[in-house]
């Protein structure tokens, strides 16, 4: 069975500074890979995905995330975060089949706090 | 010009009650799913339709049946509403690539539904 770890359940960062999201997945074969941004109260927007080719895969709001077979990891990294990043940050794993993905395993999410 | 809409944005109701909560997407897409975040904001499938034929249920109580009319409306009803309900469910499409789309889940805005 897939599995999503988000091994980060807060982090704070300041406004300006780098920042880098964790996440491993357990997976048989290479799966689709995602990250989606949770604004408080608001919905699950996509910031990017990996499904093949180049690994390194660039998202909107300058969000890029490196995707490691090696170390079955997908981070999500911004050079320089703004205080608008402050939300809720949650990996997925979706199982590719032949009539697309049928659903996503997501992480337990990373709380992102930036202060001033 | 929403993509995937939900009404309402908030429920509240007692516990016993019964109510319906819809999901409607403009996308063209012919996957719709249904995802449950709870408090700890954790977020699983419950339910994958693919042309409104059902494809996917996760384990979920059959207190709860979602109805597909047409491949652009996925509803879910909830029968005998219990304390534990309460929670954020959103509702997701997805277009495969067999269907020349690219596989992503698209998310609604989520609907609250808190059982009193």
């Amino acid at each position: 069975a897939q599995s999503v770890t988000q091994p980060d359940i807060h982090i704070t960062v300041s406004e300006g500074a780098s920042l880098e999201l964790r996440c491993n997945y357990s997976y048989g074969a290479t799966p689709y890979l995602f990250w989606y941004v949770q604004s408080p109260g608001q919905g699950l927007q996509l910031l990017l995905k990996y499904f093949s080719g180049d690994t390194l895969v660039q998202g909107i709001k300058g969000f890029e995330a490196e995707f490691k077979r090696s170390q079955s990891s997908f981070n999500l990294r911004k050079p320089s975060v703004h205080w608008s990043d402050a939300a809720e940050y949650f990996c997925a794993v979706g199982r590719p089949r032949v009539f697309g993905n049928e659903k996503l395993t997501f992480g337990t999410g990373t709380r992102l706090t930036i202060i001033p | 010009d929403t993509a995937v809409s939900q009404t309402p944005k908030y429920l509240v109701t007692q516990m016993g009650n019964d109510k319906s909560i819809k999901c409607e997407q403009n996308l063209g897409h012919d996957t719709m799913y249904w995802y449950k975040q709870d408090s700890k904001k954790f977020l699983k499938i419950m339910f994958s339709y693919n042309n409104k034929e059902l494809i996917i249920n996760e384990t979920v109580p059959n207190r709860f049946s979602p109805k597909s009319p047409d491949k652009a409306h996925l509803n879910l009803h909830i029968n005998s509403l219990e304390l534990g309900d309460s929670a954020v469910y959103f509702c997701a499409s997805s277009l495969p690539p067999l269907a020349g789309g690219t596989d992503t889940q698209y998310f609604g805005p989520g609907t609250r539904l808190t059982v009193l």
